[in-house]
């Protein structure tokens, strides 16, 4: 069993409809990720935060908009997107550390784009 | 940019039988990790390695590094239908960001009964 939880599972939506994917979790880890992963690809980093500051963002679109609230939630706002951003997204979560360990991976949001 | 590649892409064995699996990777790293993914699941840590360690070992799964080559592999022993998973390999990169893990393209594995 994963400790860290998102929801929903699966989400299917308009390009113009606003729906939120959401991550927690109580492990105490300070660190936490969002990657997002095509059928048959390897994961792609989207975003970090640390410490619940935005630490990392790879270039990610602006219809992608993270957030975090605090140190055990993580949710990803989604407006606006395209059918290519159909994709599983995966929410992890890490503790702080000087170089990367360990990252615990919830079960993903299966997004699908119409 | 793909920091990892494993080899083979995909790879069916017999239970019972040994399952090799590759990664190269580009940059100094200060650790290299192997993961596993069920389809359509989220992804497990499977190992981690320091790149001052040469070899590694957890239950059935035997890690090798070669800082010098810039691979890795991942040995699973005695294998069972229950590890048909695609395995990824994942570095991170000791010249950047301490937090951006990039994972390699993967190899699927089938484990037939």
């Amino acid at each position: 069993d994963t400790e860290v939880t998102q929801t929903p599972k699966h989400l299917v939506m308009g390009m113009t409809n606003k729906k939120s994917l959401k991550c927690e979790q109580h492990m105490g880890h300070r660190a936490m990720y969002w990657y997002k992963q095509k059928a048959k690809k390897p994961p792609e980093l989207m975003f970090v935060y640390s410490y619940e500051k935005l630490s990392i963002n790879e270039s990610v679109p602006s219809r992608f908009s993270p957030e975090c609230p605090n140190s055990s939630l993580l949710n990803l706002h989604l407006h606006a997107l395209q059918p290519e951003d159909s994709a599983l997204y995966l929410c992890a979560s890490s503790q702080h550390r000087q170089n990367t360990g360990e990252l615990f991976f919830g079960e993903g949001s299966r997004l699908t784009v119409l | 940019s793909q920091q990892g590649e494993e080899d083979p892409q995909a790879l069916s064995i017999q239970e019972g039988e040994n399952a090799t699996m590759n990664c190269s990777y580009k940059t100094s790293i200060n650790n290299l990790q192997w993961y596993r993914q069920n389809s359509g699941r989220g992804l497990v840590h499977l190992i981690l390695i320091r790149s001052n360690e040469r070899e590694k070992h957890s239950g059935r799964l035997r890690v090798t590094l070669d800082t010098s080559k810039k691979s890795s592999s991942l040995l699973i022993t005695a294998s069972r239908a229950a590890d048909t998973a695609s395995y990824f390999c994942a570095t991170d990169d000791s010249g950047g960001s301490n937090y951006k893990l990039t994972f390699g393209k993967g190899t699927l594995l089938t484990v037939n009964p």
